[in-house]
């Protein structure tokens, strides 16, 4: 059975701090896909980034950088200069291919972090 | 392109009554997933669609069903509704072979 563990429940920083947000999997399958995804306080969850688990390169968007290390089955988010606008809950999610050549797949869930960036 | 659509976005239901949730993926989108969103569980995968036949379900008593249409849009039904299924049901939507799956603004079900 696969699962997201997430930590760190909340997490609360002043503005213009670095803040990691830590994701840890576990999964039997060596196809896999690891996501990020932002949740404000309006509710719709907003897709960040997708992994795949054979690619192990690191990657960075502006402000967000995501560390992926398949020895310690982690995937952790790095905002850079956090600013209020940042402040929302994250969920990492882990998805098995169930079948192959098409998009079945379903997600698990970590319980999300609650990120608060401070003025 | 317009994103996921869902309506509605507010419902209040009462103990044994059922409700219908109704989803619209993004143009070109075949594959629908539904997810529910509680303070307690969390998010948890309800059910997915794909060409209006259920691939996937999840750990969820038969009480909850869905279907997709030849439109790709999906509904999910609930039916004798308790008070544990007062969540934010969310859907989602996949293109054609892809993995990411979109989300839409949820609609957010209150049972009395």
């Amino acid at each position: 059975a696969q699962k997201v563990t997430q930590a760190q429940t909340e997490i609360s920083v002043v503005e213009k701090e670095d803040v990691t947000l830590d994701c840890v999997y576990e999964t039997r399958d060596t196809t896999y896909y690891l996501f990020w995804y932002k949740q404000p306080p309006s509710g719709e969850l907003v897709f960040l980034i997708r992994r795949n688990s054979f690619d192990e390169q690191n990657e960075i968007s502006g402000r967000y950088s995501w560390n992926f290390q398949k020895s310690t089955s982690s995937f952790n988010f790095t905002i850079t200069a956090s600013q209020v606008v940042d402040s929302a809950v994250y969920f990492c999610a882990l998805s098995e291919a169930v079948r192959s050549g098409g998009s079945n797949y379903k997600l698990t869930f970590g319980k999300g972090t609650l990120l608060t960036v401070n003025p | 392109k317009a994103g996921v659509t869902q309506t509605p976005r507010y419902l209040i239901k009462t103990r044994g009554q059922q409700v219908t949730l109704s989803c619209s993926p993004i143009s070109g989108h075949r594959s629908v997933s539904w997810y529910q969103q509680t303070p307690g569980q969390g998010l948890q995968f309800l059910f997915e669609y794909f060409s209006e036949t259920q691939r996937n379900k999840g750990n969820f008593p038969g009480r909850f069903s869905g279907r997709q249409f030849s439109n790709s849009r999906s509904e999910m039904n609930v039916s004798t509704l308790e008070l544990g299924d007062s969540a934010l049901y969310l859907c989602a939507s996949t293109p054609g072979g892809g993995v990411e799956q979109f989300f839409g603004p949820g609609t957010r079900l209150t049972v009395l």
